[in-house]
């Protein structure tokens, strides 16, 4: 069985561009979760999308935004780059209230 | 906020040696669950540990939760090298709206001498 996966791998953007990621969650795992990972730090939780629709969000500007497709694939899109977006970004997937499974995330660089 | 908070923040240890990290966390929670991450990458599921259970064992690992002092410990025994990675505790809370997103501490960064 396929785990969570992400793409790309590693992104390098510049500063007030957008920056597309994407994830693909573990077969019949209806939520998904955005966090981000800047160096050295702990997960800060971003966005948790479940049934395709929008449940929570951290404490986060609104360009960060994203969505989830009728497949329960998701994308997070960042817009307007600032340099301390450079960080992992890492995806879940979990059934209910059991573990969450990652991706192995998407080191994303503004330069 | 963070919900949990591990400690010590970094723990470096001989291979052979027996490696505890403690987590402490502030709200009633579903469960709590350790995870580890290798230098960078996406963090593994190690263990879960509901709040009605107070011990569960998986091979070298053993977690105890203690829920009225709002704790947990991780014990690894027989540390070895590829033990080396950065240990995070997550917890679930009971309630609406956010009840399943797992909330992280900053994590423990272990590094076991060979």
């Amino acid at each position: 069985e396929a785990g969570v996966t992400q793409s790309p791998t590693h992104l390098i953007k510049t500063r007030g561009q957008q920056a597309t990621l994407r994830c693909s969650p573990i077969s019949g795992h209806t939520s998904v979760y955005w966090y981000q990972q800047a160096l050295g730090l702990g997960l800060q939780f971003l966005l948790w999308y479940d049934e395709g629709e929008e449940r929570n969000r951290g404490n986060f500007p609104p360009r960060f935004s994203g969505r989830q497709f009728p497949n329960y694939s998701s994308e997070l899109n960042v817009n307007a780059l600032e340099l301390e977006d450079s960080a992992l970004y890492l995806c879940a997937s979990k059934s209910g209230t059991l573990e969450a499974f990652f991706g192995q995330g998407t080191r994303l660089t503004v330069v | 906020s963070q919900q949990g908070e591990e400690d010590p923040q970094a723990l470096s240890i001989q291979e052979g040696e027996n490696a505890t990290m403690n987590c402490s966390y502030k709200t009633s929670i579903n469960n709590l669950q350790w995870y580890r991450q290798n230098s960078g990458r996406g963090l593994v599921h190690l263990i879960l540990i509901r709040s009605n259970e107070r011990e569960k064992h998986s091979g070298r690992l053993r977690v105890t939760l203690d829920t009225s002092k709002k704790s947990s410990s991780l014990l690894i025994t027989a540390s070895r090298a590829a033990d080396t990675a950065s240990y995070f505790c997550a917890t679930t809370q009971p309630g609406s709206g956010g009840s399943y997103i797992p909330t992280f501490g900053r994590g423990t960064s272990l590094i076991v001498h060979p």
